[in-house]
């Protein structure tokens, strides 16, 4: 039982690359998400899904896409990286049976754009 | 829209003595309040949850209680120690279209002097 597992760890990219932050749980979960953790800041939401085949925005979607084509899959998808996606990114799962439940987060991506 | 508002920002303890770190929630709908621990350069973790129906609820030296008349929620940790330095994160889920909606507080950094 791996949990939550993130892919890569560390990543740099120019401005203009795109590329594919993978995140999978082994937990069964249905609820998985994506957020971005600034110097300092919160976590803000970017997109979730409450099921395969269901995505929806969070709070600030723009220029990241997701797609949910198993249960146990949710990569985040950056169509044209730019300076300001400098961030690590957390993805998070929970069980959304019947009762809220926690969340289980990976270890992270920290995400440079130069 | 929804916010959770948590207080202090930061929090500098000598070792020994007493945490409180306080969350004010707007939504009504919320049922559902986890705090999460985050050491430098980690993940967030689940540390303590309590559900609306609870006005308490203690694991070892960390309790959490809740004032759902008043819509704020508390993390309290006793006996603190160098290992307890960390932001901490509290959360508000409220049910919603699909499962739950997740709103978290900026965080508190709390520093343990030894």
């Amino acid at each position: 039982n791996a949990g939550v597992t993130q892919t890569p760890k560390f990543q740099v990219l120019k401005t203009g690359q795109s590329m594919t932050l993978q995140c999978a749980q082994d937990m069964n979960h249905e609820y998985m998400s994506w957020y971005r953790q600034d110097p300092g800041m919160g976590l803000r939401l970017i997109h979730y899904s409450v099921g395969a085949g269901i995505t929806d925005q969070g709070e600030v979607p723009n220029g990241y896409n997701v797609s949910r084509s198993t249960t146990e899959d949710f990569p985040l998808r950056l169509l044209s990286a730019a300076p300001s996606q400098t961030s690590v990114y957390f993805c998070a799962s929970s069980s959304r049976r019947t009762t809220a439940h926690g969340y289980t987060f990976g270890s992270g991506t920290r995400l440079t754009v130069v | 829209g929804e916010n959770v508002e948590q207080h202090p920002s930061t929090l500098s303890v000598q070792e020994g003595d007493s945490a409180v770190i306080k969350c004010t929630y707007s939504d009504s709908a919320s049922n559902y309040f986890p705090w999460y621990k985050q050491e430098l350069g980690k993940r967030p973790q689940l540390i303590i949850d309590i559900r609306s129906n609870v006005g308490e609820k203690k694991d070892q030296r960390i309790a959490v209680t809740l004032n759902k008349t008043a819509k704020h929620f508390s993390l309290h940790i006793t006996e603190t120690q160098p290992e307890d330095s960390a932001v901490y994160f509290c959360a508000a889920m409220a049910p919603n279209t699909g499962g739950f909606k997740t709103i978290f507080g900026a965080g508190t950094r709390l520093f343990v002097k030894a």
